[in-house]
Formats: C-alpha cells, structure tokens, sequence
C-alpha cells in the first residue's frame, strides 16, 4: 500500500522559516517524482513545487518562487521543502503527493493526509 | 483567478447525471496536454479520479467517466449518488508557465 506522511507543519511567525518533511512507503520511491500541493483553508487546490526521480528538474509556482526550496533524498524515501521568508498568504494544508511519472510532469496519483502550516503574528 | 476555469457549483438528484466543466486555453489543454480529475470528499485530501483525460484509476466507478475536447474538458457522473458529494478539482500542465495547474473546484451537491 502506498502511504504518504507529512510531518513539520505548526504556527510559525512572519518571516520566519520551517521545513516540511514527507515519509514514503509501499512503493520504489527513487522511480517516481513528487510534488508539493497545498491547500488554504477553504480554498481551492495550488501546486507548490515539483522535483523529478533524481532531483535533475525542479519548478516552483510563482507565490513561492526564490522563498521555498524543494529537495529529497531517496536513500531515506523522503521529500523535504524549505520554506523561508514566510507570509500570512502561505497558511494552508500542505500535501505531499506522488506523481504518476518519474521524470516530467503529469499529475498526483497518491496525497498524503496533510499538514497544516500557519503563519501568524 | 485559477488557470483553469470551473463552474463554482452544481447539483443534481439521486440516479441523475451531471457534468463538470474545465475550460483552458493554448498553453494548456489546447496545446495537447493532459487532464486529470479529482474527487475531495469533506474533510480528507484529494483522490486521483480520472487521468489522462479518460483513464480511471482501479477502484474508480465507470459511473465516473472523462473527457476533453479542444481547450476544454469534462467530467460526468452518471447515477449520482449521496457519496458523491465532495469538491472536483481538474488539472494539466500549462507550457507559459513551466507549472501544473488547477481549477477552482467544483462542489458538487446530492439534492
């Protein structure tokens, strides 16, 4: 069984930084690329940053772009994203999703439950 | 203002069938990339519902079937059920902006 787990979401204050983590299972996971999606409360879905196989291409959306930094390291079957410079927009549930192909990028076949990042004074 | 373009909302009965739209454009769904749908019921994280503009993925009810044409897409449900009621989002990959993209999402509602 596929299984993905989002650790590292909490309150964290204007400009300040925090990094997500995401543990997978069930699954080869150097052989698939993974995304970033997140969620404000309420709101619509909004892809976040994506990385390929073995991290040769990388893209983030415009709202984070220069701020958020994507990585993984497959010897532990796990995604990162470090997120810097936060602001009050950024609050949302951050989802770690698979995507179906390894080295472009095509769509989220498993999500994880999510966590919740809040940014608040 | 999402790149993709979603009614907000749509309802229908028991048994009927209804249609979600999701309209692009040339750096989109018109320049041949796929679509792809999900289904968020309350409160849980999206499911992967149709890929590839008319796949579904095991476990998926062919009560749920896709398709697109042009710079637009659509999914349909046919014999709405009670459980269907959950948020649709669609999805593709836009060549302007190097990013996957999303509709606003759809809350569909089980009259």
């Amino acid at each position: 069984e596929v299984k993905l787990v989002e650790s590292g979401g909490g309150l964290v204050q204007p400009g300040r930084s925090l990094r997500l983590s995401c543990a997978g299972s069930g699954f080869t996971f150097d052989e698939y690329g993974m995304h970033w999606v997140r969620q404000a409360p309420g709101k619509g879905l909004e892809w976040v940053s994506g990385i390929t196989w073995r991290s040769g291409s990388i893209a983030y959306a415009e709202s984070v772009k220069g701020r958020f930094t994507i990585s993984r390291d497959n010897a532990k079957n796990s995604l990162y994203l470090q997120m810097n410079s936060l602001r009050v927009e950024d609050t949302a549930f951050y989802y770690c999703a698979r995507d179906s192909y390894k080295s472009s990028w095509r769509n989220f076949d498993y999500w994880g439950q999510g966590t919740l990042v809040t940014v608040s004074s | 203002q999402s790149v993709l373009t979603q009614p907000p909302s749509v309802s229908g009965a028991p048994g009927q069938r209804v249609t979600i739209s999701c309209t692009g454009s040339s750096s989109n769904i018109g320049a041949g990339y796929d679509v792809h749908w999900y289904q968020q019921l309350p409160g849980t994280a999206p499911k992967l519902l149709i890929y590839d503009n008319i796949n579904r993925p095991s476990g998926v009810p062919d009560r749920f079937s896709g398709s697109k044409s042009g710079t637009s897409a659509s999914l349909a449900i046919s014999g709405l059920q009670a459980e269907d009621e959950a948020d649709y989002y669609c999805q593709s990959y836009d060549s302007s902006l190097n990013a996957l993209v999303f509709g606003g999402g759809t809350k569909l509602t089980v009259l």
